[in-house]
């Protein structure tokens, strides 16, 4: 069993839906969260970052993660074709240099 | 300013060439890591400098040669690679102690014939 699971996709929603995406982990020690957007032959670039359980909001994303129940979560509303990109959750254990465990991806697109 | 640079942006090598990938910030972070990346599969961590020291190394081949003269910049060299090599190296960079977010450069999109 992966550390951390994601489903690949792809996800296909038309403009203007609400798109959920989540990641499920098994590693009781993470407590730091993130969610990366990866538009194609680009660098990921840090969409949302949790600590902890909790909700984020940041414009049309919020970040949602469940600690109980090792689940984390990316809500994006309203959502635009340049939205469609690949969309990687990943955690850490602590703090200071560490390593990232990221999930597969989750290729999204999003349909004018 | 959360960026992180790289160069070249494209790089194709033989076999027996030895070339190396530069990466450069200035967001006074003192974590710097080099990540490969294949197609349709997330970055995989190769090496983490941390303070200039390399901190994590995670069994990375040889031929592949970390280097960081100073807090700002990160190489990778590299040396009798494989055509299984190729791929987008990735640089990223953190704080290095709290709250420790990485911010990834473009990468550079590595061929090896």
């Amino acid at each position: 069993q992966k550390e951390v699971e994601q489903d690949p996709g792809p996800l296909s929603v038309p403009e203007g839906a609400i798109v959920s995406l989540n990641c499920t982990y098994s590693n009781s020690a993470f407590q730091y969260f993130m969610w990366y957007r990866q538009y194609s032959r680009k660098g990921p670039e840090l969409l949302m970052y949790t600590y902890s359980s909790g909700n984020k909001e940041d414009g049309r994303f919020t970040a949602q993660v469940d600690k109980s129940s090792k689940y984390i979560s990316l809500f994006i509303r309203d959502s635009q074709p340049s939205d469609s990109a690949t969309y990687l959750c990943a955690m850490s254990a602590g703090q200071g240099a560490q390593k990232l465990v990221f999930g597969q991806g989750t290729r999204l697109t999003i349909n004018p | 300013d959360t960026e992180v640079t790289q160069t070249p942006k494209h790089l194709v090598m033989g076999m027996t060439n030895k070339k190396s990938l530069k990466c450069e910030q200035h967001m006074g972070h003192r974590a710097m890591y080099w990540y490969k990346q294949k197609a349709k599969k997330p970055p995989e961590l190769m090496f983490v400098y941390s303070y200039e020291k390399l901190s994590i190394n995670e069994s990375v081949p040889s031929r592949f040669s970390p280097e960081c003269p100073n807090s700002s910049l990160l190489n990778l060299h590299l040396h009798a690679l494989q055509p299984e090599d190729s791929a987008l190296y990735l640089c990223a960079s953190s704080h290095g102690r709290v709250a420790d977010t990485q911010y990834f450069g473009p990468g550079t999109r590595l061929t090896v014939l």
